[in-house]
């Protein structure tokens, strides 16, 4: 049971550079997260997606975007890295149905921007 | 202002002891639902329990117990009898208005790092 898959594990950039992460989940959710974490400061959301085809912004999206064409997909792309994007990236999703349902994380994607 | 606190950036505890981690909330909906994770230091988001506010009961799992006090915003995570594999970094989370549906997204505090002595 895969669950939520993140790729790549690690990366390394130079500034100005792009790149895209790839979140795929094999549990039919809705609900698709990208989150961003670093040293002191907790999960802070990216960019969100309700369902397939649509996107949002949560609290700190700027120098990121993202896309949902495909429900089991969600893609968080760096168009012109910067040295402040040096982060842990998460990635979630979740069915929407109970209240009381978790967000599923994948295992994270570490990413150096030099 | 902070929608989710922790208190304790770190805490170091004996083996087989009770501990507790706090978490405090801001919120103005009546409508709301804390989570606790667990990141061990292979990294990795492994959900804990859940308390929604109009739960009756505080919430239990196993050795994980959630100490709502809701006058208090308050939803302390306590763990019994802790163990060596207990050391790892833990958040509190809010999600509001989880009566409408689509409201999911998550708002985390910045976690307390707890260390676990033999």
């Amino acid at each position: 049971n895969a669950g939520v898959t993140q790729t790549p594990k690690f990366r390394v950039l130079k500034t100005g550079q792009s790149m895209t992460l790839l979140c795929a989940q094999d549990m039919n959710h809705e609900y698709m997260y990208w989150y961003r974490q670093d040293p002191g400061m907790g999960l802070r959301l990216i960019h969100y997606s309700v369902g397939e085809g649509t996107t949002a912004k949560g609290e700190v999206p700027d120098g990121y975007n993202v896309s949902r064409l495909k429900k089991q997909n969600f893609l968080l792309g760096l168009e012109s890295a910067a040295p402040s994007q040096t982060s842990v990236y998460f990635c979630a999703s979740s069915g929407g149905i109970f209240s009381n349902q978790p967000q599923h994380f994948g295992d994270g994607t570490r990413l150096s921007i030099l | 202002a902070q929608k989710i606190t922790q208190t304790q950036p770190g805490m170091f505890v004996q083996e087989k002891e009770a501990v507790t981690l706090d978490c405090t909330y801001d919120t103005s909906d009546p409508s709301y639902g804390l989570f606790w994770y667990k990141q061990p230091s292979s990294g990795e988001m492994i959900f804990l329990i859940y308390q929604g506010s109009y739960d009756q009961q505080n919430a239990t799992e196993g050795r994980y117990s959630l100490n709502f006090q809701k006058a208090r915003k308050s939803a302390n995570l306590v763990i019994s009898a802790s163990q060596l594999g207990d050391s790892a970094m833990y958040f509190c989370a809010m999600r509001e208005g989880i009566s409408n549906f689509g409201n999911e997204k998550l708002t985390f505090g910045t976690g307390t790092r707890l260390t676990i002595i033999p």
